[in-house]
């Protein structure tokens, strides 16, 4: 079975503080997606990336970068410079195989972390 | 038009009833999914189809059933609602290569 962790269940910072939100996970597939995801008060999923577990490298979109390191099964999402428009639900979600060798893929979803920038 | 249309956006509904959420998507996957997001939760797996002839249960499928009318189209019912499934719902297809589209969701609140 897979798993994802969020151990950070809320964080408040203020405005123009960098802030970073932790992704632990659990799987035995060799080939999965990690996936960040904002969800605003309005509700929707909003997608912010996708990362293969073949590629490792950093991404940096902005003021967001994602930290991808395989040999501690992280994928840690970093906003520099918050602003108040960050204030949402992060979702961090893995897809992997059900049942594993199948071929078929789920989204597992972390429990979320909610951001609260303070103006 | 949006790639995955929910319907309906809002429900309220009383203990006992029975009540669908429809889900249609414009994108032609194969693959479509139910999550349910509890307040302050993750989203859960209810039911994933993978065909119209293809559909699996998932983490918290109790209480629910599906239904794939058509490629495009894939329901979620509540037979029998009741007040600890108010939640918010979310229908998703997933396209081979791993590019997920979300419905906006569907709030259900069941009193």
């Amino acid at each position: 079975a897979q798993k994802v962790t969020q151990a950070q269940t809320e964080i408040s910072v203020v405005e123009k503080e960098d802030v970073t939100l932790d992704c632990v996970y659990e799987t035995r597939d060799t080939t999965y997606y990690l996936f960040w995801y904002k969800q605003p008060p309005s509700g929707e999923l909003v997608f912010l990336i996708r990362r293969n577990s073949f590629d490792e490298q950093n991404e940096i979109s902005g003021r967001y970068s994602w930290n991808f390191q395989k040999s501690t099964s992280s994928f840690n999402f970093t906003i520099t410079a918050s602003q108040v428009v960050d204030s949402a639900v992060y979702f961090c979600a893995l897809s992997g195989r059900i049942p594993r060798g199948t071929g078929r893929r789920a989204l597992t979803f972390g429990s979320g972390t909610r951001l609260q920038v303070q103006p | 038009d949006a790639d995955v249309t929910q319907t309906p956006r809002n429900r309220i509904t009383k203990t006992g009833k029975r009540i669908m959420l429809e889900c249609s998507q414009t994108k032609g996957h194969d693959r479509m999914y139910w999550y349910r997001q509890d307040p302050g939760l993750g989203l859960q797996l209810i039911y994933y189809s993978f065909d119209v002839k293809d559909i699996n249960k998932g983490e918290i499928s109790d209480g629910y059933s599906v239904s794939r009318q058509a490629q495009a189209k894939f329901s979620l019912s509540l037979e029998s609602a009741i007040p600890n499934q108010t939640a918010l719902y979310f229908c998703a297809t997933i396209h081979r290569g791993n590019t997920i589209y979300f419905g906006e969701g569907s709030w259900l609140t069941v009193v």
